[in-house]
């Protein structure tokens, strides 16, 4: 079955340093996800990210965030400045579009992302 | 706001114990409601979607059911295998465009031999 490949498994940064973290959706997928897990706590939306634009987005975020699809593959998640807060497992997710058979989020098996 | 709550946190079951894990939701206009498993340090892994009150799904051991205020996934003679964290989800009905996934916090299952 086709799966949504998520890199690096585990990050550790700085504080204040720049982080992407990088994505390759299921190929015949059009919608794009982020969500993140911090530890003990539920799964939480961040971005939906359709035809090259951000279609909804969370208030976790914030200009400290942004996403970008910079070829016909990948889709990346970038944070500018960290927070010892944005220590969480963050996981990409792909789904064919809303409406469609077989309509389901597919996610990655995540990114890790621990913030010293 | 959309809102999930499940019950218990946690269960432990023998080998072949069945029993039922619970999602309550609120949500304005229900587009579907999600189940979810979710093993240690992996993503969600999709189970079933429910679209309106009185569906059921099946697969396997698993059962999920709908009604306007709450879901059940049962669990029939689990196995240790089936031990995971069961997640439940809904999304709310949208007009265009996409609307996001909301979680509950899971119910963390043990089957023991």
């Amino acid at each position: 079955e086709p799966e949504v490949t998520q890199t690096p498994s585990h990050q550790v940064t700085q504080m204040g340093q720049e982080v992407i973290l990088r994505c390759v959706p299921i190929s015949n997928h059009l919608y794009f996800y982020w969500y993140r897990q911090i530890l003990g706590q539920k799964v939480e939306f961040l971005v939906s990210f359709y035809n090259n634009e951000i279609s909804e987005k969370s208030e976790i975020f914030d200009d400290q965030f942004s996403v970008e699809r910079p070829d016909g593959s990948n889709f990346t998640l970038k944070i500018r400045s960290t927070k010892l807060e944005d220590s969480a497992m963050y996981f990409c997710a792909s789904s064919v579009p809303p409406g469609a058979a077989n309509e389901k989020l597919f996610f990655g098996s995540g990114t890790q992302l621990s913030v010293l | 706001e959309d809102q999930v709550t499940q019950s218990p946190e946690a269960l432990r079951l023998q080998e072949g114990e069945s029993s039922s894990l619970n999602c309550s939701y609120t949500v304005s206009g229900l587009r579907g409601l999600f189940w979810y498993r979710q093993d240690p340090g992996k993503g969600p892994e999709f189970l079933f979607t429910l679209y309106s009150a009185g569906e059921e799904k099946e697969k396997e051991r698993l059962k999920a059911t709908l009604t306007k205020k709450e879901s059940f996934l049962h669990i029939t003679a689990p196995k240790p295998e089936d031990s995971a964290t069961y997640l439940c989800a809904v999304q709310a009905s949208f007009f265009g465009g996409y609307q996001k996934v909301t979680f509950g916090t899971g119910t963390k299952l043990q089957v023991i031999p």
